[in-house]
């Protein structure tokens, strides 16, 4: 079935040093991963995102990358802030066959606390 | 551009009621889907509408319905409420430009309603 797993549930980082999360999804029609930050109480915000077509994207302080043969993806924030706080979503969009479909199926986010 | 907004923002209602939650999406935007999160489940996918069409929808049972106005403002309703149904509704909008791959546009989320069933 449309499954995406994430690991790890929970992240503590002291200030400065780098954070990974990564995650696996089992539909290899997936062509979208986009990556959410959700703060406490706040809607989630797309950050990043990469499509099926690209193995690496950067941006500033963030990078992805992805694995199609093994179906993996990851987020890399460098250089962590105290503001790099929240909770974090990976997602893969799933195409409908011989449909378009904005369907995403999220992972189950990661906790990232980045101690000062 | 004003982003992508939700009423209620937050409600309470009792078991077997019904709900209507409302979304209205970013101008210009025709794509609306809708995820329920909840602290045990995360982020789940309930449906997408586009051009006032149903093109998808998650694993939710007949209770959860919803429909696309003219304009592409949505709303879902819920029927003969469950205490599990307490959640935070999210709907997110989507450009959906033609030429772009399916399944590649850019959602935005809205701030949510945050149901509660007692």
């Amino acid at each position: 079935g449309e499954n995406v797993e994430q690991h790890p549930s929970t992240l503590s980082v002291q200030e400065g040093d780098s954070a990974v999360i990564k995650c696996t999804y089992s539909d290899s029609a997936s062509n979208y991963f986009p990556w959410y930050k959700q703060e406490l109480g706040k809607r989630p915000q797309l950050i990043i995102d990469i499509r099926s077509n690209v193995g690496e994207k950067k941006d500033q302080r963030m990078a992805v990358t992805l694995n199609k043969t093994a179906k993996h993806f990851s987020l890399h924030i460098t250089e962590t802030q105290p503001e790099d706080s929240a909770v974090y979503f990976c997602a893969a969009s799933i195409p409908l066959y011989g449909g378009a479909t904005n369907k995403l199926i999220f992972g189950t986010g990661t906790l990232l606390a980045v101690q000062p | 551009k004003a982003g992508v907004t939700q009423t209620p923002r937050y409600l309470i209602k009792t078991r077997g009621q019904q709900v209507t939650l409302s979304c209205s999406p970013i101008s210009g935007h025709r794509s609306v889907s809708w995820y329920q999160q909840t602290p045990g489940q995360g982020l789940q996918f309930l449906f997408e509408y586009f051009s006032e069409t149903q093109r998808n929808k998650g694993n939710f049972p007949g209770r959860f319905s919803g429909r696309q106005f003219s304009n592409s403002r949505s709303e879902m309703n819920v029927s003969t409420l469950e205490l599990g149904d307490s959640a935070l509704y999210l709907c997110a909008s989507s450009l959906d430009p033609s030429g772009r791959a399916h399944g590649e546009n850019e959602q935005f989320f809205g701030p949510g309603t945050r149901l509660t069933v007692l």
